[in-house]
């Protein structure tokens, strides 16, 4: 069975903190991808990155970086000096087997 | 480049009612796929088209339906609305069929069923 869990439910910080988004997925596929979306009071999500599963590079974008370690089958996502902004909800996501399952969220607010 | 429209953005329906909601996707984007979230589900996979036909579908009742145009655009129709059908329904497009690609996501139709 495909699975994304996102133990962390609500998570609050100090602007300028570091904070790190929790993900871990299982699944039986050798291929597969795996996402992070951001999701702001307006409801859309947006994206911010798509990895797959033969490449474990850590990725670094700005404030935002990734950390995909296939050995805890984990995609953890840290934001660097946070601020107000980014406030959200943060997805996980992994596609495998013809879909897309969506981790249950974590809520990121981040106060002045 | 204009990303996924997502009519209406607002709506209220009474319980028993039906409703449609529609999707244009990014332009040049072929695949279409429905999202319904709840507070207590989540996001949940209702569906996916590609070039006019349901490639996929989730565990939804047979009163969750969709389709697709040539042109791409899409919609979902709910019958008999029930009022835990109340939610959040998002659409994505991606350029190719489901196989990994990134999808993208319009700001969703809020439903009220009352």
């Amino acid at each position: 069975a495909q699975k994304v869990t996102q133990a962390q439910t609500e998570i609050s910080v100090v602007e300028k903190e570091d904070v790190t988004l929790d993900c871990v997925y299982e699944t039986r596929d050798t291929t597969y991808y795996l996402f992070w979306y951001k999701q702001p009071p307006s409801g859309e999500l947006v994206f911010l990155i798509r990895r797959n599963s033969f490449d474990e590079q850590n990725e670094i974008s700005g404030r935002y970086s990734w950390n995909f370690q296939k050995s805890t089958s984990s995609f953890n996502f840290t934001i660097t000096a946070s601020q107000v902004v980014d406030s959200a909800v943060y997805f996980c996501a992994l596609w495998g087997t013809y879909k897309y399952i969506f981790g249950t969220g974590t809520r990121l607010k981040v106060l002045a | 480049k204009a990303g996924v429209t997502q009519t209406p953005r607002y709506l209220i329906k009474t319980r028993g009612q039906q409703v449609t909601l529609s999707c244009s996707p990014i332009s040049g984007h072929r695949s279409v796929s429905w999202y319904q979230q709840t507070p207590g589900q989540g996001l949940q996979f209702l569906f996916e088209y590609f070039s006019e036909t349901q490639r996929n579908k989730g565990n939804f009742p047979g009163r969750f339906s969709g389709r697709q145009f040539s042109n791409s655009r899409s919609e979902m129709n709910v019958s008999t609305l029930e009022l835990g059908d109340s939610a959040l329904y998002l659409c994505a497009s991606s350029a190719g069929q489901s196989s990994g690609n990134t999808i993208y996501f319009g700001e969703g139709s809020w439903l009220t069923v009352v």
